[in-house]
């Protein structure tokens, strides 16, 4: 299994400013992906993280808003960009190869004030 | 389009029944299924899958889980509940090939009573 670290935990921004989100993997993965969560709620896949090239984008998310890198196989960052309050939520890292399961971070609790 | 349904929001089981939480899907082609439980305050920790053989798959904390092709439904059994098993429980879908991401249930909270 893959252990999935994320950094920040949580964090309390203001409405305009961005926030990077680090996700760190302990060994090489083929697939990472960036996902939100409503407390209690359903996951929402944001992007597919591809590792050198653009990620691949959901319908509703847009790069501008949320950037997305993956410099090589065990690390990517997800920025979420000029914040407004309805980015209030928990972000996700996942993780996984080809044929696995995916394992998931803990989580970025982001609470936009 | 792949799709997940866990039509329970809500699973209320006193400790030491069995207990069901269903999940139906929806996708082309072979179905790459997973079950993953959160604990408040969690990330999703995954407990089992379905990828291909036997329609009987046993996980994590004894959990266990039944492909039912013709039906197309994965549901997650237990034989025993214990108080510790309750969580919010999601099953989640992918295709075999092509898309790799994960499609999610709106989640079934479980809720064990002692």
């Amino acid at each position: 299994s893959a252990v999935i670290s994320q950094k920040p935990s949580r964090d309390i921004c203001q409405r305009g400013t961005s926030l990077t989100i680090q996700c760190q993997v302990d060994s090489q993965v083929t697939m990472m992906f960036w996902y939100r969560q409503q407390p209690g709620q359903s996951l929402t896949l944001i992007a597919t993280a591809n590792q050198g090239s653009e990620a691949t984008y959901e319908s509703g998310f847009v790069i501008d808003k949320f950037p997305i890198s993956r410099p090589n196989l065990t690390f990517s960052t997800l920025t979420v960009s000029n914040m407004s309050p309805e980015d209030s939520s928990i972000y996700l890292c996942s993780a996984g190869t080809d044929i696995a399961e995916q394992y998931f971070g803990p989580g970025t609790r982001l609470t936009v004030t | 389009a792949q799709s997940v349904a866990q039509p329970e929001d809500q699973v209320n089981v006193a400790e030491g029944n069995p207990l069901t939480v269903k999940c139906t899907y929806s996708v082309s082609g072979n179905p790459y299924l997973f079950w993953y439980v959160q604990y408040p305050n969690r990330g999703l920790q995954f407990l089992l899958k379905y990828i291909t053989g036997d329609n009987l798959v046993k996980g994590s904390y004894g959990f266990e889980a039944e492909f039912n092709k013709s039906q197309t439904s994965f549901h997650l059994k237990k034989p025993s509940a214990l108080v510790s098993d309750s969580a919010l429980y999601f099953c989640a879908v992918r295709e075999g090939t092509g898309r790799r991401a994960l499609t999610f249930g709106s989640g079934t909270r479980l809720q064990v009573q002692p």
